[in-house]
């Protein structure tokens, strides 16, 4: 079935610096989702890529769907503590089914 | 609005023991999922229900059972548990139609001695 690999799996970054996350599909995507999840909360739903080569910005973040619909990308521009958590990508499995990344695990050294 | 609520938060069984894991929402959601989630492996769906009275498997459904009688309610059952099932269990729901958001739950935290 569908595979969504995502990358890295742990990431440690000084406040203020950048971080990035990649998702890539084993097959081509109808569209990705993102999620945040917060140490010891739940996932929340930050956005939803539907186009090739769409790009959508949140105040400090940006996300990217690639051209050929088979990656995305998550990349937060100068980290504050606020952004610690795991961030999934998801992509959907027909219409009903969402396949989760593992997930890339975000702590910040204020 | 509550929005997706899961009883209880936390629960120990020892194995074989049998529970059931209770999911409500309050959105008037037509589709709702259970997830597992363990430590570098995400979320992995067990079970699904797109409707009331409807069910279907997930990628992880063995040793699960789920029921969906009421449209805001899904259940998901351990018939006999196993420490494999020790996990932290998350319900969602979504609203009908192609690729919506989910909302999911506080989670339930299982621990199987």
């Amino acid at each position: 079935g569908q595979q969504v690999m995502q990358i890295p799996q742990y990431q440690h970054v000084q406040e203020g610096e950048d971080f990035t996350t990649y998702c890539n599909s084993s097959t081509t995507l109808s569209n990705i989702q993102w999620y945040k999840q917060r140490p010891g909360g739940h996932p929340v739903f930050l956005i939803q890529l539907v186009k090739s080569g769409e790009v959508k910005k949140q105040k400090r973040l940006t996300f990217q769907f690639g051209e050929a619909k088979k990656n995305s990308s998550l990349h937060i521009t100068a980290t504050q503590t606020t952004d610690v958590g795991t961030y999934f990508c998801a992509g959907w499995q027909g219409a009903q089914k969402l396949v989760f990344g593992q997930g890339t695990r975000l702590t910040i050294n204020p | 609005n509550a929005g997706v609520t899961q009883t209880p938060k936390f629960r120990v069984l020892k194995t074989g023991q049998s529970m059931t894991l209770l999911c409500a929402q309050d959105m008037n959601h037509e589709y709702m999922y259970w997830y597992r989630q363990d430590p570098g492996m995400g979320l992995r769906l067990i079970h699904y229900s797109v409707g009331e009275g409807t069910t279907a498997k997930g990628e992880v459904p063995d040793g699960y059972n789920v029921s969906r009688l009421k449209k805001q309610n899904f259940l998901l059952g351990l018939e006999s548990a196993a420490p494999s099932q020790t996990s932290v269990y998350f319900c969602a729901s979504s609203s009908r139609g192609f690729y919506n958001e989910q909302f999911f739950g506080p989670g339930t935290r299982l621990t199987v001695l």
